[in-house]
């Protein structure tokens, strides 16, 4: 079993939609919770950034942590083409540590 | 925000020969950097952290000998991929920072 499963994907919405993009996580001392967002050959790009439990809003995304269910998600709201792209979701055991990764799921919004 | 560039962008190379990038932090100091690899549609899987100063620590099934790893600087890192084979093309992606994690651009590597 993974460390991190994240479901798979791939999504298509029209433009407009709500997504929930979603992770679970089985090594319950991860603190340090990210969603990334990668571009066909490119480096991810940090998208939200949670320590612990709790909810996180960033505009039109929302990175919400349930540490008791080991769960992660990830929502965008009024979702645009632009935000076609594959989301990762990845976990740390400490600040700016090594980072575990979940498979990634492919987006794509139709315009 | 913080900057972490890569060099190459991409390389082409034969079979048996050796390929270095480079991971540099371009606005910050970095004692740790970390280097992962994609494969396509899959995601990133850590291969080592480099550690300014000291020896690299390499994840499980990770050939050290094969991946060599050098920290000399606060602000670079290498990896030499030696002796290359086809099975060692990938997309090699760097990151380091101190507050979270920086990821360089990534350097796609094909060895024919």
């Amino acid at each position: 079993q993974k460390e991190v499963e994240q479901d798979p994907g791939p999504l298509s919405v029209p433009e407009g939609a709500i997504v929930s993009l979603n992770c679970t996580y089985s090594n319950s001392a991860f603190q340090y919770f990210m969603w990334y967002r990668q571009y066909s050959r490119k480096g991810p790009e940090l998208l939200m950034y949670t320590y612990s439990s709790g909810n996180k809003e960033d505009g039109r995304f929302t990175a919400q942590v349930d540490k008791s269910s080991k769960y992660i998600s990830l929502f965008i709201r009024d979702s645009q083409p632009s935000d076609s792209a594959t989301y990762l979701c990845a976990m740390s055991l400490e600040v700016a540590g090594k980072s575990t990764f979940g498979d990634g799921t492919t987006l794509t919004v139709k315009p | 925000g913080a900057v972490v560039s890569q060099h190459p962008s991409w390389v082409i190379c034969k079979s048996g020969t050796s390929v270095k990038i480079e991971c540099r932090s371009l606005d910050f100091q970095a004692t740790t950097m970390f280097w992962y690899r994609q494969f396509p549609k899959q995601s990133l899987m850590l291969m080592a952290t480099s550690n300014e100063g000291s020896k690299a620590t390499y994840e499980q099934g990770v050939e050290k000998d094969k991946f060599l790893i050098n920290h000399a600087s606060l602000t670079l890192s290498t990896l030499t991929v030696t002796s290359a084979h086809p099975e060692d093309s990938s997309f090699y992606i760097c990151s380091a920072g101190t507050n979270e994690q920086f990821f360089g651009p990534g350097t796609r590597l094909t060895v024919l």
